[in-house]
């Protein structure tokens, strides 16, 4: 069974659009997370939510917004897409935060035309 | 809040060689200090973690020392071998103005030569 997953795999868009990508863990973790991954590897941590609730909101643009629909699903809402939103974005989870470990999704390549 | 250095961001050795990662992280209070490697097109995954409380953690050929005096820790890679080759990240715990996430190295490209 897949552990944490996500929805697309790749995603390529226009300038301008709205996009979403969807997270899903079964691992029965209370804490779950969004990273974006740039083209020079660096791993940013973007949202995490504990029990549904908001827990940190690091300086991203308020174009992106999480969604988290109960404890197994953490949503990534993108709207008016940049070129510089081109990277790879990671869902994770994990039980504890942040001194535990974390699973990561397979990840989602979002490309913006 | 928390920063972490990740040294060097490209090392090649050959097979069977020895590889050794180093971080510094800035905040003492930092306590939990987990290794991710990430292959090629794949999702990062934990390899080895150690926490504050105590100084080296081994598992087969990989290992990570701990030096909180001085706020760095290591991964060693011993008997290297070619499917090591990936990006390695170390990680510590952000207490300070954002709580509660994990602040990434920059990461270590390794490769390992046949």
């Amino acid at each position: 069974d897949t552990a944490v997953s996500q929805t697309p795999k790749y995603l390529v868009t226009q300038m301008g659009n709205d996009k979403s990508i969807k997270c899903e863990q079964n691992l029965g973790h209370d804490t779950m997370y969004w990273y974006k991954q740039d083209s020079k590897k660096f791993l940013k941590i973007m949202f995490s939510y504990n029990n549904k609730e908001l827990i940190i909101n690091e300086t991203v643009p308020n174009r992106f917004s999480p969604k988290s629909p109960d404890k197994a699903h953490l949503n990534l809402h993108i709207n008016s897409l940049e070129l510089g939103d081109s990277a790879v974005y990671f869902c994770a989870s994990s039980q504890v935060m942040p001194a535990d470990e974390q699973f990561f999704g397979p990840g989602t390549r979002l490309t913006v035309l | 809040g928390e920063n972490v250095e990740q040294h060097p961001s490209t090392l090649s050795v050959q097979e069977g060689d020895s590889a050794v990662i180093k971080c510094t992280y800035s905040d003492s209070a930092s306590n939990y200090f987990p290794w991710y490697k990430q292959e090629l097109g794949k999702r990062p995954q934990l390899i080895i973690d150690i926490r504050s409380n105590v100084g080296e953690k081994k598992d087969q050929r990989i290992a990570v020392t701990l030096n909180k005096t001085a706020k760095h820790f290591s991964l060693h890679i011993t008997e290297t071998q070619p499917e090591d080759s990936a990006v390695y990240f170390c990680a510590a715990p952000n207490y300070g103005g954002s709580q509660g996430n994990l602040i990434f190295g920059k990461g270590t490209k390794l490769s390992v030569k046949p």
